[in-house]
C-alpha cells in the first residue's frame, strides 16, 4: 500500500564505504527525486528523473550516482562515503514536474 | 537565483490561530507550496497556490500575493498534534525543482 517506499531506514557505516538506498512508488508517477535534509532541516534537491531520464543533477560530489531502471524506481548509490554525508535522504515522486511531491519515509544515514 | 525566507520557530497556544509567513523572491515563478513535516516523519503536502488569493481548507488556510512574492499558512483551532515543521516551497516555470526554505518549526503549547 505504501506509496513511495526507499529502503533502508537506517544506515550506518564507515567513512571510505560504498553504500546504496533504493526507491520505488507504486503511482505511477513520470517524475522522481532524490532530496537531502541536513541536520538544520534544510530540504535541498539533489537529483530528478522524468521517464527514466536524469532532468535535474544540481551541485552534488560525482560520488553520488542516481540510477533509474525503471519509471518506478530511482535509486542512490554513494561511493567513499564522508562524514558530511551523514543527513537524511528523501526520495520522492510527483505525476508530472512542478506538481505536488510525494515523499518516501527516509532514509537517516549516519557515517561514523 | 532563488531565496526563500520563513521564521524559524514560533509558539502558539491550543486553541489559537497562528500565521505562518513565507516571503521568496524567484523569476519565473510558478506556484506556492506548503508541507508539514513532523518530527522524524517524511513532508506532507498541505497546499498549492497559483494564483493571488485564499484557499481554504479545513483548519487550514493558504494565502499568496505574486506581486509581493509572499504567502502564509494560517492554521486555526490549534491542536497539540499540530506541532511540526511547516516548509515553504516554490516552483518555477523554467525548471524542473522545487525549492524548499529552511522551515518553521511550530510548537503548540497546552
Amino acid at each position: 500500500d505504501t506509496a513511495v517506499s526507499q529502503t533502508p531506514k537506517y544506515l550506518v557505516t564507515q567513512m571510505g564505504n560504498d553504500k546504496s538506498i533504493k526507491c520505488e512508488q507504486n503511482l505511477g508517477h513520470d517524475t522522481m527525486y532524490w532530496y537531502k535534509q541536513d541536520s538544520k532541516k534544510f530540504l535541498k534537491i539533489m537529483f530528478s528523473y522524468n521517464n527514466k531520464e536524469l532532468i535535474i543533477n544540481e551541485t552534488v560530489p560525482n560520488r553520488f550516482s542516481p540510477k533509474s531502471p525503471d519509471k518506478a524506481h530511482l535509486n542512490l548509490h554513494i561511493n567513499s562515503l564522508e562524514l558530511g554525508d551523514s543527513a537524511v535522504y528523501f526520495c520522492a515522486s510527483s505525476q508530472q514536474v512542478r506538481e505536488k511531491l510525494f515523499f518516501g519515509s527516509g532514509t537517516q544515514l549516519s557515517v561514523l | 537565483g532563488q531565496n526563500i525566507d520563513q521564521p524559524t520557530e514560533m509558539t502558539a497556544t491550543e486553541g489559537a490561530i497562528v500565521q505562518i509567513n513565507c516571503t521568496y523572491q524567484t523569476s519565473g515563478f510558478n506556484g506556492l507550496f506548503w508541507y508539514q513535516q513532523h518530527a522524524g516523519e517524511a513532508p506532507t503536502f498541505l497546499s498549492y497556490n497559483v494564483l493571488d488569493g485564499l484557499e481554504e481548507k479545513g483548519r487550514f488556510s493558504s494565502f499568496l500575493s505574486r506581486s509581493k512574492g509572499y504567502s502564509y499558512l494560517l492554521l486555526k483551532e490549534l491542536q497539540m498534534k499540530d506541532s511540526a515543521s511547516y516548509l515553504c516551497a516554490v516552483s518555477r516555470t523554467g525548471g524542473f525543482k522545487t525549492i524548499f526554505g529552511a522551515g518553521t518549526r511550530l510548537f503548540v503549547k497546552a
